[in-house]
């Protein structure tokens, strides 16, 4: 059984802090990592994509990946109140598969103003 | 517009009353899924396809059913259905399944009420 483990948060982190978001998967054959954010009753969106080891910025997101310690981590700079949201953690096994993503369960995080 | 589009937004209805909540994508995408999204749940795959005619079960098939006709269409039927059913409801696609560096889009999702 594949699993990806999140911390479910709530997470606060201050206006203009880091938010530092983490996620853990069992399965070693996972080859690329995906972070969605999902604001509350709305559909998951995209923000970030990673499939080799090491740091992926994108503007003010940083996707951190680690295979050997199967873990994957996402960054958010200079944290704004619009970053509140839902983070989820979507890992998918290597390729040839059928299988779809595998998703963590979120870690809800607030930005106080 | 590069979008994948779910109706009905949002649907009431009763036990019983077979429904299908439509799924249609604009990019040529080979790979569809469903998904159901619950409270402390997360995400958990219904069924997907890989292509046209293709489809296979997910993670928690039982009670609904997938066709693969087109390839643009997925739609998602409820024969019969039960209170266990509502659920936030999300389609998604990807360019292809198979390649694992390909994320998937997702469309705005259906709320469903079964009663």
């Amino acid at each position: 059984q594949k699993e990806v483990e999140q911390n479910s948060g709530p997470l606060s982190v201050p206006e203009g802090a880091i938010a530092s978001l983490n996620c853990t998967y069992s399965d070693r054959g996972s080859q690329s990592f995906f972070w969605y954010r999902q604001y509350s009753g709305k559909s998951p969106e995209l923000i970030m994509s990673i499939y080799s080891n090491g740091d992926k910025e994108d503007g003010r997101f940083t996707a951190q990946l680690n295979k050997a310690s199967q873990y994957v981590s996402l960054l958010i700079r200079d944290s704004q109140p619009s970053d509140s949201a839902t983070y989820l953690c979507a890992v998918k096994a290597s390729g040839g598969g059928a299988d779809g993503l595998t998703f963590g369960k979120g870690t809800h995080l607030i930005i106080q103003p | 517009e590069a979008q994948v589009t779910q109706n009905p937004r949002y649907l009431i209805t009763v036990t019983g009353k077979k429904l299908t909540v439509t799924c249609s994508q604009n990019m040529n995408h080979e790979y569809m899924s469903w998904y159901r999204q619950d409270p402390g749940l997360g995400l958990r795959q219904i069924y997907y396809s890989m292509n046209v005619e293709v489809t296979d079960k997910g993670d928690v098939p039982e009670g609904y059913k997938v066709s693969r006709k087109e390839k643009r269409n997925f739609p998602l039927i409820l024969e019969s259905p039960s209170p266990n059913q509502t659920s936030l409801y999300f389609c998604a696609s990807s360019y292809s399944g198979g390649a694992s560096n390909q994320p998937q889009h997702f469309g705005d999702g259906t709320r469903l009420s079964i009663l």
